[in-house]
């Protein structure tokens, strides 16, 4: 069965620095892997997505992710880290060998101190 | 372009009732999806339509129900209600499914007493 792990329930960062947003998952197939974020009280919102192709993949809001094969990974990563990054992030994943059906992680709370 | 839209937006029901959520995707998305949101178990996938057909169920019990229309509107009706149905139920449109990125509405916040 497919699954999702976001290992950090929070992610604490200060303004400026690089953040990091950590996603592993397990499927049979290859990997179709997404990034959403959810903004108090708003839906969620995608950010960005591997298919296929070039493993660093350039989102929204300046965010990028890393696909990495061998471990397994689809870190969620931005150079410089604002106040207004705080949210809730959530890695999901469909699996191409199995039903398409997509899981999502349980999400990452990203807060960014002054 | 206008996002995806749910109605209602709250509801209160009692133990034993059913109830129909209803969403519309944006224009030109032929791909609905509902999830269940809630803080013990996260968003747990409940069905994916598709040109009025169901492409995907999650594992949820036969009282969840779905469909979708010839415009792509979709609902989803949860049947003899049980507290354990209270969530925010979240609707979700793509262009097809698969590949591509999910729109989320804003969702239907269920209270069940």
């Amino acid at each position: 069965a497919q699954s999702v792990a976001q290992p950090e329930d929070q992610v604490n960062v200060a303004e400026g620095n690089p953040l990091t947003v950590k996603c592993t998952y397990s499927v049979s197939g290859n990997p179709y892997l997404f990034w959403y974020v959810q903004y108090p009280n708003r839906g969620l919102q995608f950010l960005l997505k591997y298919i296929t192709g070039d493993n660093l993949v350039k989102g929204s809001y300046g965010f990028e992710a890393e696909f990495n094969k061998s471990q397994t990974s689809f870190h969620l990563k931005k150079p410089s880290a604002l106040v207004s990054d705080s949210a809730l992030y959530f890695c999901a994943v469909r699996d191409s060998g199995g039903s398409y059906i997509p899981t999502f992680g349980r999400g990452t709370s990203l807060i960014v101190h002054p | 372009k206008a996002g995806v839209t749910q109605t209602p937006r709250y509801l209160i029901k009692t133990r034993g009732q059913q109830v129909t959520l209803s969403c519309s995707p944006i224009s030109g998305h032929r791909s609905v999806s509902w999830y269940q949101q809630t803080p013990g178990q996260g968003l747990q996938f409940l069905f994916e339509y598709f040109s009025e057909t169901q492409r995907n169920k999650g594992n949820f019990p036969g009282r969840f129900s779905g469909r979708q229309f010839s415009n792509s509107r979709s609902e989803m009706n949860v049947s003899t209600l049980e507290l354990g149905d209270s969530a925010l139920y979240l609707c979700a449109s793509s262009l097809e499914v698969r590949t591509y990125e999910q729109y989320f509405g804003p969702g239907t916040r269920l209270t069940v007493t």
